[in-house]
């Protein structure tokens, strides 16, 4: 168990519809990344946060928002929903006030179906 | 932009036996992290082993070592007394203190009874 967990584990839902991933850092944890994995792919950098502020973004689409929150949880948004937005989103966390740095944790991962 | 390659998309070893799954990266940064990461089917993304790039030493976890080259940017992992439970896609990473970690495209372990 990383300490990072993500709900729902799994999600089905209609082409257009609206879906929020939640993500819990490991306790203590100030940063929090959020990863895209389509079927067969690597993984895609999408957004960090860091104690609230956004800090790096990578190929998030505009349809996908994410942010921190004061308790450190992270939420990541989805809209407009297509078929291709299918695959299963990581959240990971790091950077914790005290203790081994520079190291990221994974969740088990949120499995979006979109039919 | 940092870039990591995994050059061996299947690798298959024999149970019992010892396999090295290859990993190199391209930057030009001094302070740097390495991870191997595994994923077997139910899709966790597990945190295997990890480097510092200013520790000449090479990191080790029970069954699993790396090789660590820095000079010719390489980073290695060997798995020793491969068991079945080794079988996963591995993936090579690369961390930048704040910063995104970048993934190889990965190497699918398979093991053989």
């Amino acid at each position: 168990d990383s300490g990072v967990t993500q709900t729902p584990k799994h999600l089905i839902t209609a082409t257009g519809q609206r879906v929020t991933l939640r993500c819990s850092p490991r306790s203590g944890d100030l940063s929090v990344y959020w990863y895209q994995q389509s079927l067969d792919q690597g993984l895609q950098f999408l957004i960090q946060y860091y104690n609230g502020e956004e800090r790096a973004k990578g190929n998030i689409l505009e349809r996908f928002s994410a942010q921190q929150f004061p308790d450190l949880h992270s939420e990541l948004n989805l809209s407009s929903l297509e078929l291709g937005d299918s695959a299963l989103y990581f959240c990971a966390s790091s950077e914790p006030e005290r203790g081994v740095r520079n190291t990221i944790y994974f969740g088990e991962g949120s499995w979006l179906t979109v039919v | 932009a940092q870039t990591v390659t995994q050059s061996q998309p299947e690798m298959s070893v024999q149970e019992a036996e010892t396999v090295t799954l290859s990993c190199t990266y391209d930057t030009s940064e001094s302070d740097y992290y390495l991870f191997w990461y595994k994923q077997p089917p139910s899709r966790q993304m597990i945190l295997v082993i990890r480097q510092e790039a200013y520790k000449q030493q090479n990191a080790t976890e029970n069954r699993f070592s790396v090789n660590f080259q820095k000079a010719a940017k390489s980073f290695s992992l060997k798995i020793s007394d491969s068991q079945l439970g080794d079988a996963a896609m591995y993936f090579c990473a690369y961390l930048e203190p704040g910063e995104k970690l970048t993934f190889g495209t990965g190497t699918r372990l398979t093991i053989i009874p």
